[in-house]
């Protein structure tokens, strides 16, 4: 079974929209963490944003919060106010075990495009 | 300068060739990772290490090996190189208190 899936390969936004990126993860640890991460034409990984899974809030940064949804196992990317500069591939990713540095598993991204 | 840098940044190779990536951090990290990309499956991850004596496999090792020489050095090998191991090769460090990733510029192998 897959660790990380991200059901949209892609997707469009219009400009100044909110644009939400899906993501459901499998474990059976009680312990783990959520990322995000972009990562542009350029190639390089950047990260967004993260969710302990004890985090009774949903994460926040700037214009990105995470929707986490512990019941439904799903960590959904939300980005308010898309930008153009906001095209990107965007991957969700899952680290097992806290503080165990267990291994590090990510979907397959989601290539999302800002429609001026 | 940037944190976590890799070398080489592109690399054609032949199948059989033996190979070394290499990955360097100035973060004083000790958690390190090699990942692999390839179009429409994400990131896999293939060895990582959490110090100097510590190595482990990842989900796809086979046809890999790994060195950490130093906290800050952490390098992949391709013993013998074939063209499905033709992708991007990302390096990442972590610390034990932060848990983000933070990753190298990626190496571009090609293997023909």
């Amino acid at each position: 079974a897959q660790k990380i899936t991200q059901t949209q390969p892609g997707m469009f936004v219009q400009e100044k929209e909110a644009v939400t990126l899906d993501c459901t993860y499998d474990t059976s640890d009680q312990s783990y963490g959520l990322f995000w991460y972009k990562q542009p034409s350029s190639g390089e990984m950047i990260f967004l944003i993260y969710q302990g899974s004890y985090d009774e809030q949903n994460a926040t940064e700037g214009r990105y919060s995470l929707n986490f949804q512990k019941a439904r196992k799903s960590a959904n990317l939300v980005i308010s106010a898309s930008q153009l500069g906001d095209s990107a591939m965007y991957f969700c990713a899952m680290r097992e075990g806290l503080y165990t540095g267990n291994q590090f598993y990510f979907g397959t991204g989601t290539s999302l495009t800002v429609i001026p | 300068d940037a944190d976590v840098t890799q070398t080489p940044r592109n690399r054609i190779t032949k199948t059989g060739k033996r190979i070394m990536l290499e990955c360097s951090q100035t973060k004083g990290h000790d958690r390190m990772y090699w990942y692999r990309q390839d179009p429409g499956l994400g990131l896999r991850l293939i060895y990582y290490s959490f110090d100097v004596k510590d190595i482990n496999k990842g989900e796809i090792s086979d046809g890999y090996s790994v060195s950490r020489q130093a906290q800050a050095k952490f390098s992949l090998s391709l013993e013998s190189a074939i063209p499905n191991q033709t992708a991007l090769y990302f390096c990442a460090t972590s610390d034990l208190k932060d848990d983000e990733q933070f990753f190298g510029p990626g190496t571009r192998l090609t293997v023909l």
